[in-house]
């Protein structure tokens, strides 16, 4: 699976938009985009994934580059409860969802 | 998704004994993991369970110390055996369906 590499720690203000890099230069033709968000003292909960189009779901969405190299997670409207380690994985898929090999993520810290 | 519940949630162990965690899916899944995520760090996978074989580990795990079941499609166990302190951690156990991958909320394992 390909490494990405995204920055240890963002804020963002309640109400704004948080946008979230994740550079994943080493990315192959067949793998998939995954975004997931760890809440403290929570299991990881599944956010969105794409594999070379922007997608859109009620909780975010998600902007893939052209060349796939990287992609930006877009909360619209960050609440406090949005605070929380985000986490970019890139891995192949087929009709059973294979293992995620999660990095260091994102500390996103929504401030008042 | 997936609704995935663990028991115990918690638990305070001695040194040298064993404890074994259950994993329950909602419904039937054909991928199930085992993550460990050490105090301040991100989540590591242990193994991979299989239904009706032995599990597959990653590099630096091992079975004598972390034997896993998995007897059916929805239910698998992770026993960790002859703790030590350095085994203090949140065990997760995760399942695959479709292209997407699902935790459940961990075991918070503390070693005494």
């Amino acid at each position: 699976d390909a490494k990405t590499t995204q920055p240890p720690s963002m804020d963002c203000a309640e109400g704004r938009a948080a946008n979230l890099p994740c550079n994943h230069s080493t990315i192959s033709g067949n793998e998939y985009v995954y975004w997931y968000r760890q809440i403290h003292s929570q299991g990881p909960q599944y956010i969105i994934h794409g594999l070379k189009n922007n997608e859109t779901n009620e909780m975010a969405s998600l902007i893939i580059t052209e060349d796939r190299k990287s992609s930006t997670l877009i909360l619209p409207h960050a609440t406090l409860r949005d605070t929380a380690v985000y986490y970019c994985i890139v891995r192949g898929t087929n009709t059973n969802a294979g293992k995620s090999t999660f990095g260091d993520g994102t500390t996103l810290t929504v401030k008042p | 998704s997936a609704v995935i519940s663990q028991k115990p949630s918690r638990d305070i162990c001695q040194r040298g004994t064993s404890l074994t965690i259950q994993c329950q899916v909602d419904s039937q899944v054909t991928m199930m993991f085992w993550y460990r995520q050490q105090p301040g760090q991100s989540l590591t996978l242990i193994a991979t369970a299989n239904q009706g074989s032995e599990a597959t580990y990653e590099s630096g795990f091992v079975i004598d110390k972390f034997p896993i079941s998995r007897p059916n499609l929805t239910f698998s166990t992770l026993t960790v055996s002859n703790m030590s302190p350095e085994d203090s951690s949140i065990y997760l156990c995760s399942a695959g369906r479709r292209e997407t991958q699902y935790f459940g909320p961990g075991t918070r394992l503390l070693v005494l």
